[in-house]
């Protein structure tokens, strides 16, 4: 049971332009939203978090956004560069004080590629 | 501030052996994650560790065991080892238990032959 998804397995961009990244999930106790970036030989990089009480968060280039009655959450990269291209994995967890363990659930990813 | 550091980079072991994986965790972070990637998936989380006990398991079976030391780092030992093994083993680091920021390590390539 894939509770977080990434359905678009690649999308490429060009330079300069707008890269959107999505994800849905199903599980309606996570509450806690993540973005990495992951280039091969290397472990997975945070790129930026987003709450449940949120609907936005922004950090430079990148804003999160989350609908949480979708169920769906979107990475917007403004404007895109050619270093931006790599494996980007959604992720989900429940969030503090609920007792267990804050594991993460990630999606499948999805290969961006920036061109110029 | 020093990241996390994981040892060794790649392993080659053949079914049935035993291998143990190590991972130092970010300075200040006192809990530790492990998960296995496999080729084409996202990360599985295997189990994590808090001030040296176990705090929640995944789907892994109990030829996956671990341990955290006083100094926060870990190990990861997998008994038995099977060729559905071979995977990228990420170790992550956070302040704390509860949906804090987990960063990652740069993993452990596992091939089992």
């Amino acid at each position: 049971d894939q509770q977080v998804k990434q359905n678009s397995p690649s999308l490429s961009v060009q330079e300069g332009r707008i890269s959107i990244l999505n994800c849905d999930y199903t599980n309606s106790m996570f509450d806690y939203f993540l973005w990495y970036k992951k280039y091969p030989a290397e472990g997975p990089t945070f790129l930026i978090s987003i709450s449940s009480i949120k609907d936005k968060n922004e950090d430079g280039r990148f804003t999160v956004f989350l609908n949480k009655s979708a169920k769906h959450l979107s990475l917007h990269i403004v404007p895109s560069q050619p270093g931006d291209s790599a494996v980007y994995f959604c992720a989900a967890s429940k969030g503090p004080n609920t007792g267990t363990a804050s594991k993460l659930t990630f999606g499948t990813g999805t290969r961006l590629q920036v061109t110029l | 501030e020093t990241g996390v550091t994981q040892s060794p980079t790649h392993l080659i072991k053949t079914r049935g052996q035993q291998v143990t994986l190590r991972c130092s965790s970010q300075s200040g972070h006192n809990t530790v994650s492990w998960y296995q990637q496999a080729l084409g998936q996202g990360p599985q989380f295997i189990f994590q560790y808090y001030r040296e006990e176990e705090n929640g398991r995944g789907n892994f079976p109990p030829r996956f065991s671990g341990l955290q030391f006083p100094n926060y780092s870990s190990e990861l030992n997998v008994n038995a080892l099977e060729l559905d093994d071979s995977a990228l083993y990420l170790c992550a680091s956070s302040p704390g238990t509860g949906g804090e920021t987990q960063y990652f390590g740069p993993g452990t390539r596992l091939l089992v032959l």
